[in-house]
């Protein structure tokens, strides 16, 4: 099955500077790429995702990038806010056998102001 | 104002006691699953289901049994056999679709065997 690894697992910056976190994944049919926050005491939420036929996405200040042959992929946070403290997850899926999502094992993030 | 509603958000269980957490959605979604989170670490999928009255295990089922009787209904029971079930349970859905969609999670229930 997929096994999805993550890094760092924790993870302290300053605020207004970037975050990068990593993940790399196993099963070379997985197609589906999404980036979950998850605040404390609370379920994740999907801040970006991510399909195998794009190599890079945007929203505002959060970016993912995906390199099929390496099978690695990527967040970064540009000019970090306190408010980006929390979790962050990597998940991979190969699609539609069910959506089922294999998760890295996450990513502590401080943003000290 | 749709959504996955878990409950209780806390749950103390003695040892030896079957316990149900509770998942409810109103989202019109196809496709349940249930995912546990132990502290520091991913979510690891126990259960999943893609359509009423059907039902697959997950990597780590081993415990733990549902039932699917309502699509909006994703009920989870941690069985006495589930040897360490002091965890973080978190429910979500997704459209069932030919591609990926999002998954939407609860705000989970944390489970506290005594």
């Amino acid at each position: 099955g997929e096994n999805v690894e993550q890094h760092p697992s924790t993870l302290s910056v300053q605020e207004g500077d970037s975050a990068v976190i990593k993940c790399t994944y196993s099963d070379s049919a997985s197609n589906y790429f999404p980036w979950y926050k998850q605040e404390l005491g609370k379920g994740p939420q999907l801040i970006i995702d991510i399909r195998s036929n794009v190599g890079e996405k945007k929203d505002q200040r959060i970016a993912v990038t995906l390199n099929k042959t390496a099978k690695h992929f990527s967040l970064h946070i540009t000019e970090t806010q306190p408010e980006d403290s929390a979790v962050y997850f990597c998940a991979a899926s190969r699609g539609a056998a069910g959506n089922k999502l294999t998760f890295g094992g996450g990513t502590r993030v401080l943003v000290k102001p | 104002d749709g959504g996955i509603t878990q409950s209780p958000k806390y749950l103390f269980r003695k040892e030896g006691q079957n316990v149900t957490l509770s998942c409810e959605q109103n989202l019109n979604h196809d496709a349940m699953y249930w995912y546990r989170q132990d502290p520091g670490q991913g979510l690891r999928l126990i259960y999943y289901s893609q359509i009423v009255n059907d039902f697959q295990k997950g990597d780590i089922a081993e415990g733990y049994s549902v039932s699917r009787e309502k699509k909006e209904s994703f009920p989870l029971t941690v069985t006495s056999a589930q040897k360490n079930p002091t965890a973080f349970y978190l429910c979500a859905s997704s459209i069932r679709s030919a591609i990926n969609t999002e998954a939407f999670f609860g705000q989970g229930t944390r489970l506290t065997v005594v």
